[in-house]
């Protein structure tokens, strides 16, 4: 069975704050590890797609990292924004099959 | 708004009926799929269709099936309805395969009462 973790669950911070959270993955058999942004009452946008162990993608303020020999990315804000809190998903993809399987994702809140 | 589109938005149903959802993807995306996102769970995987052709299989109940047509469209059909099938459904397109990024429609809410 393939385990996406994503931690932390949820996260409060102030604006202006810089912030990250983790998704693991199996370090198997990689493929692609996606990142989307999902805000209430709203459906999952795309933010990134990473392939290459290493890889660093960069949108804005938020950036992610990728390190598939251990199983992790990181997703990073600088300086968050009201306007950045939504949930944080990120979904994983094995070379051995084409579904993707989300994690649960992280609950980011930023108050003014 | 991402391009995809899926109707109805909402659907309130009986338990033991059948319902279609019905998903129009992005133009030029081939790649369909369908996702489950029911209380307290992520989104679950469900199915994707490739220009026309089942491609990978998920979480899917035998009471559950999925077809794409020619034009591309897709439609998730639900029987047998029991209320733990209320949930929102998503769908979701991409150029080609699950390497691209994909963009959700924004989903329909189903309540099976």
């Amino acid at each position: 069975i393939l385990n996406v973790e994503q931690s932390p669950q949820s996260l409060h911070v102030q604006e202006g704050d810089s912030t990250n959270f983790t998704c693991s993955f199996p370090s198997s058999n990689f493929y692609a590890l996606h990142w989307y942004r999902w805000e209430t009452a709203k459906s999952p946008e795309a933010l990134f797609v990473m392939t290459l162990n290493g890889d660093e993608k960069k949108k804005g303020r938020i950036s992610a990292t990728l390190n598939t020999k251990e199983g992790y990315s990181y997703l990073y804000i600088k300086g968050s924004q009201p306007e950045d809190s939504a949930t944080y998903l990120c979904a994983f993809r094995s070379g051995a099959t084409n579904k993707l399987i989300f994690g649960t994702g992280t609950l980011l809140a930023v108050q003014p | 708004d991402s391009g995809v589109t899926q109707t109805p938005k909402h659907l309130i149903t009986a338990t033991g009926q059948r319902v279609t959802l019905r998903c129009s993807p992005r133009s030029g995306d081939l790649s369909v799929y369908w996702y489950q996102q029911s209380l307290d769970q992520g989104l679950q995987f469900l199915i994707q269709y490739y220009n026309g052709e089942e491609r990978a299989k998920g979480n899917i109940l035998e009471r559950f099936s999925a077809q794409q047509f020619p034009d591309l469209h897709s439609e998730l059909n639900l029987s047998s309805l029991e209320l733990g099938d209320s949930a929102l459904y998503f769908c979701a397109s991409s150029v080609v395969g699950t390497g691209n990024e994909q963009f959700f429609g924004p989903g329909t809410r189903l309540t099976v009462l």
